[in-house]
């Protein structure tokens, strides 16, 4: 069965260090990937996605992701956290060009320590 | 503006009373779904719709109807809400492969 697991269901990093979550697929074909920012008390904007070409993508508040296709991976990443990206986070995977069946990760809250 | 409401936001009911929780779009997107979020579970597909009259399940859809009569709205109906489906809800539409989200309607059900 098709499934994205996302490793860490809450990550604590302090103010100015990397942020790394993570998030692996199950497929053996390429799908999209997507990674979903959900902030307290609202619904879920887009952060990034990766359809096809550059595997190393960026997205909105300074995050960027790798898509590992030999890793079944979509690692997201910050350089310098900012308080302001405590929220949760949702990756996600689509094996179709339309929206139709989509498959969500089962998210990883991430905190910000002064 | 560009977005996608739902109403209630909050609804608290009571076993076996139905209810609909209405989902509307303004951005003439072909595709709609459904969402709930429980913690530690993500969000789950309930039902999803490739436009007018073309609905299909998603992984959960057991006590859940829904109809596509018109492009921009996208009911979600609870015929007989039980505990078990006390959640937050979810709507979405998208054109493609991206996801526009609504704020949520978070459902109670004693």
């Amino acid at each position: 069965a098709q499934s994205v697991t996302q490793l860490g269901s809450h990550v604590s990093v302090s103010e100015g260090a990397l942020v790394l979550l993570r998030c692996n697929y199950s497929s053996s074909v390429p799908p999209y990937l997507f990674w979903y920012v959900q902030y307290p008390n609202q619904g879920l904007q887009l952060l990034l996605k990766y359809t096809t070409g550059a595997t190393l993508v960026k997205g909105i508040n300074g995050f960027e992701a790798e898509f590992k296709k030999s890793e079944t991976s979509f690692h997201l990443t910050k350089p310098s956290a900012h308080m302001s990206d405590a929220a949760e986070y949702f990756c996600a995977v689509s094996w179709y060009s339309s929206a139709s069946k989509i498959i969500f990760g089962s998210g990883t809250r991430l905190s910000i320590r002064p | 503006e560009a977005q996608v409401t739902q109403n209630p936001r909050y609804l608290i009911t009571v076993t076996g009373k139905k209810l609909t929780v209405t989902c509307s779009q303004n951005m003439n997107h072909e595709y709609m779904s459904w969402y709930r979020q429980d913690p530690g579970l993500g969000l789950r597909q309930i039902y999803y719709s490739m436009n007018v009259e073309v609905t299909d399940k998603g992984d959960v859809p057991e006590g859940y109807k829904v109809s596509r009569k018109e492009k921009r709205n996208f009911p979600l109906i609870l015929e007989s809400p039980s505990p078990n489906q006390t959640s937050l809800y979810f709507c979405a539409s998208s054109p493609e492969e991206t996801q526009y989200f609504g704020p949520g309607t978070r459902l109670l059900v004693l």
